[in-house]
């Protein structure tokens, strides 16, 4: 069974552009999650989807963006970056939906550099 | 506010010494906890959990232990062996209605293993 993919996996952007991130989250799952991990912050909540819907977001200004596609494949976007964007952007997926709790799989990242 | 807390940045232990590390939490809705264990240039991979009906919850040489009343969480690794040697993050997650389960991390300590 694959795992959670995502692309790509590193980019270098300079400030004022914006970027898209991609992930494909593990066949069957329908929930996806992004984080955001920079040095000494841990992982920070970005925002989830499930079915097509945003059902929870994190504290992040509204250049940071996402979507989920009918095939729970998911696309997060940060437009007008700034030097503080530089991040690794993870992707999480799980199969789980409300009443269960359980863990979240990871991909690899996405590494944001913004010059 | 960060509702999870790693306070220990870093730990190093002697090969086949016990490694334990600690997390604090602040949500008492909080009912299931997580540790994942990150290598560099990957993501985080999921080790153990437990439940917060549960006090303890073992698996091979790691165990989670949840003292509820202080809400605080350890986790130990006995023996401890160099390929351990990664960052592990504390997670915590509660079941909001109509919003699945929202995840928080820590900030992560970085265990060494020396041989």
């Amino acid at each position: 069974k694959a795992g959670v993919t995502q692309t790509p996996r590193y980019l270098i952007k300079t400030r004022g552009q914006q970027v898209t991130l991609s992930c494909s989250p593990i066949s069957g799952h329908r929930s996806v999650s992004w984080y955001q991990q920079t040095p000494g912050q841990g992982l920070q909540f970005l925002f989830e989807y499930f079915s097509e819907t945003q059902r929870n977001k994190g504290n992040f200004p509204g250049r940071f963006s996402g979507r989920q596609f009918s095939n729970s494949r998911s696309e997060m976007n940060v437009s007008t970056l700034e030097l503080g964007d530089s991040a690794l952007y993870l992707c999480a997926s799980s199969p789980f939906g409300q009443a269960t709790a359980g863990e979240l799989f990871f991909g690899e990242g996405s590494r944001l550099t913004v010059l | 506010d960060q509702q999870v807390k790693q306070n220990s940045p870093s730990l190093s232990v002697q090969e086949g010494r016990i490694s334990i590390l600690n997390c604090d939490y602040t949500n008492s809705m909080f009912d299931y906890f997580l540790w994942y264990k990150k290598y560099p240039a990957e993501g985080p991979t999921f080790l153990i959990s437990i439940s917060s009906i549960k006090d303890k919850n073992e698996d091979g040489r790691f165990t989670v232990f949840l003292n509820k009343s202080a809400k605080h969480l350890s986790l130990h690794i006995v023996p401890s062996q160099p390929g351990d040697s990664a960052v592990y993050f504390c997670a915590a997650s509660w079941r909001v209605r109509g919003a699945g389960n929202q995840f928080y991390f820590g900030t992560g300590t970085s265990l060494t293993v020396i041989p």
